[in-house]
């Protein structure tokens, strides 16, 4: 069974278009986020959720909008996307938010590419 | 700004050699964990160790920590061909309403040759 899932694996799409990732753990945690990893590897933070409740958003263009139906989904919208956002992005989750004590689990990652 | 840092960028060992590889950080720190990345998939959690905590081991694995010099080493014993991936350490900041969050730095490419 897989863990955290993702969908779509690939996105290719054009500057301007609109699209969302999903994102599905069935490990039962509280919390989730997203992460995105540029093409230098560097992976960075984007958002958090704990029990469908924004916890961190760092300073993300408000393109970006996560949306958390419930605890065991976090999805991702992305408008009017640029050439700067392609990048791979990744879905994790953890037991709870609680100073970064637990491990995360990390989803198998959307390779997204805007032309 | 990046929290933890890798040294080396890149390591290329043959197989049944050790691999060593470092992360420096900048901020105190909750605890610090390594996850390796092979080409194309997610990261997986290999180890956490704890400030309070110098060394820790998993099977083939030994992490140290020492929090006086910001540093962090993860040594793969008797490397093998599976091995080949990057491998990133990442520390636990804090945030202004004490949520933690982890920092991840840039990782280190290693590829293990048979």
């Amino acid at each position: 069974d897989t863990a955290v899932s993702q969908t779509p694996k690939y996105l290719v799409t054009q500057m301007g278009n609109d699209k969302s990732i999903k994102c599905e753990q069935n490990l039962g945690h509280d919390t989730m986020y997203w992460y995105k990893q540029d093409s230098k590897k560097f992976l960075k933070i984007m958002f958090s959720y704990n029990n469908k409740e924004l916890i961190i958003n760092e300073t993300v263009p408000n393109r970006f909008s996560p949306k958390s139906p419930d605890k065991a989904h976090l999805n991702l919208h992305i408008n009017s996307l640029e050439l700067g956002d392609s990048a791979v992005y990744f879905c994790a989750s953890s037991p709870t938010l609680s100073g970064g004590a637990y491990e995360q689990y990390f989803g198998p990652g959307t390779r997204l590419t805007v032309t | 700004s990046q929290q933890g840092e890798e040294d080396p960028q890149a390591l290329s060992i043959q197989e049944g050699e050790n691999a060593t590889m470092n992360c420096s950080y900048k901020t105190s720190i909750n605890n610090l964990q390594w996850y390796r990345q092979n080409s194309g998939r997610g990261l997986v959690h290999l180890i956490l160790i704890r400030s309070n905590e110098r060394e820790k081991h998993s099977g083939r694995l030994r992490v140290t920590l020492d929090t006086s010099k910001k540093s962090s080493s993860l040594l793969i014993t008797a490397s093998r061909a599976a091995d080949t991936a990057s491998y990133f350490c990442a520390t636990t900041v804090m945030t202004t309403d004490s949520w933690g969050k982890l920092q991840f730095g840039a990782g280190t490419q290693v590829v293990v040759t048979p």
